[in-house]
């Protein structure tokens, strides 16, 4: 059961522009929605998160946009850089439960 | 910074053996996860781990799987008998709270079962 969908396995964005990846999600219990990075041979790293009660949360050039009612959100990372280019996991969990649910991953690169 | 450590970075073993994956978690942390990626797949979870005892386990983990926290700084994940679909990137995370926090990720240990 799939219940965190990213359905754009790779995104080419030149530098400087914005990269907009996206995710969407089933279960209506999820309540915290996080974006993780991911390089090769690596562990993902926390890159922002947001919480259901708000439908937006910036940090610096990434910022999380949430439309519940669409089960969906967004990470926009504004200006890209090249050392952006790296596979990009969403993830959610529900208060209910321990664990994340993540996506199968966006693999952004950002053309110099 | 504090961050989740774990051992080894990569292990080779026969089918049927026993392996164990070392993870040290982050030290004011209180839960504690183990995932899985299968080469290409998406992130997998395993387990979850709270005040010494499982609080939530996948289907994948199986009676082949065990975790333990043997000495308040360890947390291992040890399985019998390896199968090669057991081969994968084991990643252990730990959070310090259950709800609306983010989980840190150790590098992971890439298991290969030949």
């Amino acid at each position: 059961d799939q219940q965190v969908k990213q359905n754009s396995p790779s995104l080419s964005v030149q530098e400087g522009r914005i990269s907009i990846l996206n995710c969407d999600y089933t279960n209506s219990m999820f309540d915290y929605f996080l974006w993780y990075k991911k390089y090769p041979a690596e562990g993902p790293t926390f890159l922002i998160s947001i919480s259901s009660i708000k439908d937006k949360n910036e940090d610096g050039r990434f910022t999380v946009f949430l439309n519940k009612s669409a089960k969906h959100l967004s990470l926009h990372i504004v200006p890209s850089q090249p050392g952006d280019s790296a596979v990009y996991f969403c993830a959610a969990s529900a208060n209910t439960g321990n664990q994340f649910y993540f996506g199968t991953g966006t693999s952004l690169t950002v053309i110099p | 910074e504090p961050e989740v450590t774990q051992t080894p970075s990569h292990q080779v073993t026969q089918m049927g053996q026993e392996v164990i994956l070392r993870c040290v978690p982050i030290s004011n942390h209180l839960y504690f996860y183990w995932y899985r990626q299968i080469l290409g797949q998406k992130v997998e979870f395993l387990v979850s781990f709270y005040n010494n005892e499982i609080s939530e386990k996948s289907e994948i983990f199986d009676d082949q799987f065990s975790v333990e926290r043997p000495d308040g700084s360890n947390f291992t994940l040890k399985i019998r008998s390896t199968k090669l679909e057991d081969s994968a990137m084991y990643f252990c995370a730990s959070r310090t709270d259950r709800i609306r926090t983010e989980a840190f990720f150790g590098q992971g240990t890439r298991l290969t079962v030949v």
